[in-house]
């Protein structure tokens, strides 16, 4: 079946760190990509996508590109800052309508 | 709306009582979702509802659990006979048709119940 894995967490950085959260997949077909990012007390949001391989997508400086050879879309972000601590979770979605998401991984930014 | 809108924001309840959950979703997005996020873990999908046909139920944890969606907008998942386990955050989403490989979903900010 479809399933989407994440690296453990929490991940603790310091300001200014750079940033991998690894996330890896097992999908039919030629999936969509998506990385919801969860401030805390709040819902997800959107934070990037991609729809095909070796696509990257990118916003506030984080960024991720669809590896299809090796069934990863890592996240990245050179400049980590405080207001970055958050859940962030990884999803894919085959064609159908759900998103299958992975379990969140938990960044920690200290100043 | 334009947002996902969910109410309550908290809530909070005697065990064995039952609770409704309120999602009101983007104006337009046709499907809906709920998902429910226990303390420290991901999403655990719940029920989905797209249009006029039948929901997909098979997130659902017990038969507790049951949800609809009236003129294919606003949902309510109820919970009857509340149990400790029941405390997560419940959350709702909705996305277009054939929007969720492009666009994937739009959550809302979720009901936080605490079973006491």
């Amino acid at each position: 079946g479809n399933s989407v894995t994440q690296m453990e967490g929490p991940v603790t950085l310091s300001e200014e760190a750079f940033l991998t959260i690894n996330c890896t997949y097992t999908a039919t077909g030629y999936p969509s990509l998506f990385w919801y990012v969860q401030y805390p007390g709040e819902g997800l949001q959107l934070l990037l996508k991609a729809t095909k391989a070796d696509d990257k997508g990118s916003n506030k400086g984080f960024e991720a590109t669809y590896r299809k050879e090796t069934t990863s879309f890592h996240l990245e972000k050179g400049s980590v800052q405080v207001s970055d601590s958050a859940v962030y979770f990884c999803a894919l979605n085959t064609g159908f309508q759900k998103l299958v998401f992975g379990t969140g991984t938990r960044l920690l930014v200290s100043p | 709306g334009a947002g996902v809108s969910q109410s309550p924001s908290n809530k909070v309840t005697e065990k064995g009582k039952d609770v409704e959950l309120r999602c009101d979703p983007i104006s337009g997005h046709t499907a809906l979702y709920w998902y429910r996020q226990s303390l420290g873990q991901g999403l655990e999908f719940l029920i989905y509802f797209q249009g006029n046909s039948a929901p997909d139920k098979s997130g659902l944890p017990s038969d507790r659990f049951s949800a609809e969606r009236t003129g294919g907008s606003v949902s309510t998942l109820t919970i009857q006979r509340t149990q400790q386990e029941d405390s997560a955050v419940y959350l709702c989403a909705s996305s277009l048709t054939t929007g969720v490989g492009s666009y994937g979903y739009t959550f809302g900010s979720g009901t936080r119940l605490t079973v006491v």
